[in-house]
């Protein structure tokens, strides 16, 4: 089964940018009609969506993010990336990439997730 | 509406039933999905659309819609229930996502 891991520093300076990747295995990234997402989990607080690639090219971002935020695929790589520009201590966070899919019901949800990573925006 | 609304915390007696309710416009046109998540660890969809379990998840996990309201029953709940659970649909644009407040649930 498609299994998703995410990679990247565990800390970025405040102005900096964050550069994460989700490797994607067991499962071709070109593979249609999958949404591949980034999502986060502030400390102690709820998730929160920040965005996807589908087919791809065609990106949405939470509307609090749109300005900083970028998402892309590598699909030679079999992996997905985030950038975040711009970092403040307010996104110190677990940043989990997960794959959203879509079924003959009208659904959306999301599965698999990856373990997901703590990264920390500190000088 | 762009938000999910979800009571912050639900007690449960251990193999009693409990209902975890999620509000939204958005709800009308998409279903809920609700996922569990245990300190440390990262969310798992334990149901989705209409009312679909993955392999794995025990048939005391359902879900149910009417109107604004997305609703999830624990029938039986059991110690290993005890988590926070989050709703999540697609918003009414159904370009966006959302996701719901959370509600911890704790089993007596």
């Amino acid at each position: 089964q498609v299994q998703l891991q995410e990679s990247g520093p565990g800390l970025v300076k405040p102005s900096q940018t964050l550069s994460l990747t989700c490797i994607v295995s067991g499962g071709s990234i070109s593979s249609g009609g999958y949404y591949w997402s980034w999502v986060r989990q502030h400390p102690g607080k709820a998730l929160e969506w920040i965005g996807y690639i589908y087919y791809s090219v065609t990106t949405y971002y939470n509307s609090s993010l749109k300005s900083r935020v970028t998402i892309s695929v590598d699909t030679s790589k079999n992996q997905f990336s985030l950038k975040l520009t711009s970092v403040t201590a307010a996104d110190t966070a677990v940043y989990y990439c997960a794959r959203e899919n879509y079924g003959r019901e009208g659904a959306y949800w999301f599965d698999p997730w990856g373990q997901g990573i703590l990264v920390t925006v500190s000088s | 509406s762009s938000e999910l609304t979800q009571d912050p915390a639900v007690s449960v007696a251990l193999g009693q039933t409990v209902r975890i309710t999620c509000q939204g416009d958005s709800l009308r046109d998409y279903y809920a999905n609700w996922y569990q998540q245990k300190p440390g660890l990262a969310p798992v969809v334990v149901v989705y659309g209409r009312n679909n379990r993955p392999s794995g998840i025990p048939d005391r996990f359902s879900g149910s819609r009417s109107g604004n309201t997305a609703s999830l029953t624990i029938t039986g709940a059991q110690a290993e229930d005890e988590a926070d659970y989050y709703c999540n649909s697609r918003d009414s644009s159904g370009y966006h996502v959302l996701f719901g407040g959370g509600t911890k649930l704790t089993v007596l």
